[in-house]
């Protein structure tokens, strides 16, 4: 079954220092993986998008990584502000068309004065 | 630019009553998607378009009918509301199978 799997659930960091999220996927065979950021009460917007032959991409202070070999994905956030507070959801979907993409359950992160 | 607009923003709704959610985009794209967000789970696609007219059926469409009469409008509807049925509901349209851009969602709450 695909899935797609994130840690941790929640982090609570102070504002200014750097963290690391993480996603795993069993979602095959793979297409791209995306990183949503969700505030409160919103719909999630797309940080980054990330395909097969890329590992690395940069949107800001946002960083995310993909091992497709070992199907993982990090989102790593760089001084972080008040306003990263947020669910960030890992995103895959399969290379067969139609519409199989795996939403993962997100990681909520607290960012504390 | 509105982008994604959902109508209504929340809802409670008594068991077996009916609905319908509406969603607009204005970005002229040809795929329309509806989705359902319950705590601790990712969003879950519940019908899905890629055009005007058409429609089917993603991972948990029971309970739910859709209808896509104009390119720019996708409508979720719930004939009979059940408790399961609450949750936050969120609308997303794309260009074919690119960045999807969601609305702002529906909270429903069914009693």
């Amino acid at each position: 079954k695909n899935q797609v799997e994130q840690s941790p659930q929640s982090l609570i960091i102070l504002e200014g220092k750097n963290c690391t999220l993480q996603c795993n996927y069993t979602v095959s065979p793979f297409s791209n993986l995306r990183w949503y950021k969700q505030d409160t009460g919103r719909g999630p917007v797309s940080l980054t998008i990330m395909t097969f032959s890329e590992n690395t991409k940069s949107n800001g202070r946002y960083t995310a990584t993909l091992d497709a070999d070992t199907k993982q994905s990090s989102l790593h956030i760089t001084a972080s502000q008040l306003s990263d507070s947020a669910s960030y959801i890992c995103v895959v979907t399969d290379h067969t068309g139609g519409f199989k993409t795996i939403f993962g359950a997100g990681t909520r992160l607290f960012v504390k004065a | 630019n509105a982008g994604v607009t959902q109508t209504p923003k929340f809802r409670v709704l008594k068991t077996g009553q009916s609905m319908t959610l509406l969603c607009a985009q204005d970005m002229n794209h040809e795929y329309m998607y509806w989705y359902r967000q319950d705590p601790g789970m990712g969003l879950r696609l519940i019908h899905y378009s890629v055009g005007e007219g058409t429609t089917a059926k993603g991972e948990v469409p029971d309970g739910y009918n859709v209808s896509r009469l104009k390119k720019q409008n996708f409508l979720l509807g719930l004939e009979s509301a059940a408790p399961s049925q609450t949750s936050v509901y969120f609308c997303a349209s794309s260009y074919r199978g690119s960045e999807a851009f969601f609305g702002q969602g529906t909270r429903l709450t069914v009693v």
